[in-house]
């Protein structure tokens, strides 16, 4: 089915160690997002590629690096991991196909540093 | 930089009747999208509705309509008739035309029976 694959759906870290959450949309989009989602917070965006080889901050960029690594995938990483990044964190993408824009999201990955 | 406000946390509605979700935003561009998505417990993201800044009128999807005033930077949410299935987050969000899509806080909105 086409959409947007996240992985992994879960993980836990301890502080200090790195990952890289994984995103890839087959639907050729330009545009990519990740999110995180906290409680009360809603959806924070912490950066975006508006097209392949670009990408650029969000409102919370701070400890995370991102990679647009072609124009399917564009991956989140944590590069020492604090217990303040534990969080939902969703991957989107969006594009326009017939004149109709649509914006897809990944079912997201549940992560807690520990 | 672009912010979106939603001010009621949560809301409650009877079923069958109408309840409206507030959403402010903020923003220096003439060129942008508004959306209103519901997240149910899922946490899938769902599509509502969408307005294009340059657009007058209100969009409206079946049961679903917004109030986009563009001068007071206003883009309220109305859903008539309300059902046990329209139960969820929703989230309002902008989007530049440079692409850079923002969400607000969210509200809740629980439907009694």
């Amino acid at each position: 089915n086409a959409g947007v694959t996240q992985t992994p759906k879960f993980q836990v870290l301890k502080t200090g160690q790195s990952m890289t959450l994984q995103c890839a949309q087959d639907m050729n989009h330009n545009s990519m997002y990740w999110y995180r989602q906290d409680p009360g917070m809603g959806l924070r965006l912490i950066y975006y590629s508006a097209s392949e080889g670009t990408t650029d901050k969000g409102e919370v960029p701070n400890g995370y690096n991102v990679s647009r690594l072609n124009k399917r995938e564009f991956s989140l990483r944590l590069e020492s991991a604090a217990p303040s990044q534990t969080s939902v964190y969703f991957c989107a993408s969006s594009g326009r196909t017939a004149l109709i824009e649509k914006l897809f999201f990944g079912s997201g990955t549940q992560l807690s540093v520990l | 930089a672009q912010t979106v406000t939603q001010s009621q946390p949560e809301m409650s509605v009877q079923e069958a009747e109408t309840v409206t979700l507030s959403c402010t935003y903020d923003t220096s561009e003439s060129d942008y999208y508004l959306f209103w998505y519901k997240q149910p417990p899922s946490r899938q993201m769902i599509l509502v509705i969408r307005q294009e800044a340059y657009k007058q009128q209100n969009a409206t999807e079946n049961r679903f309509s917004v109030n986009f005033q563009k001068a007071a930077k206003s883009f309220s949410l109305k859903i008539s008739d309300s059902q046990l299935g329209d139960a969820a987050m929703y989230f309002c969000a902008y989007r530049s035309a440079r692409n850079k899509l923002v969400f607000g806080a969210g509200t809740i909105l629980r439907v009694k029976s």
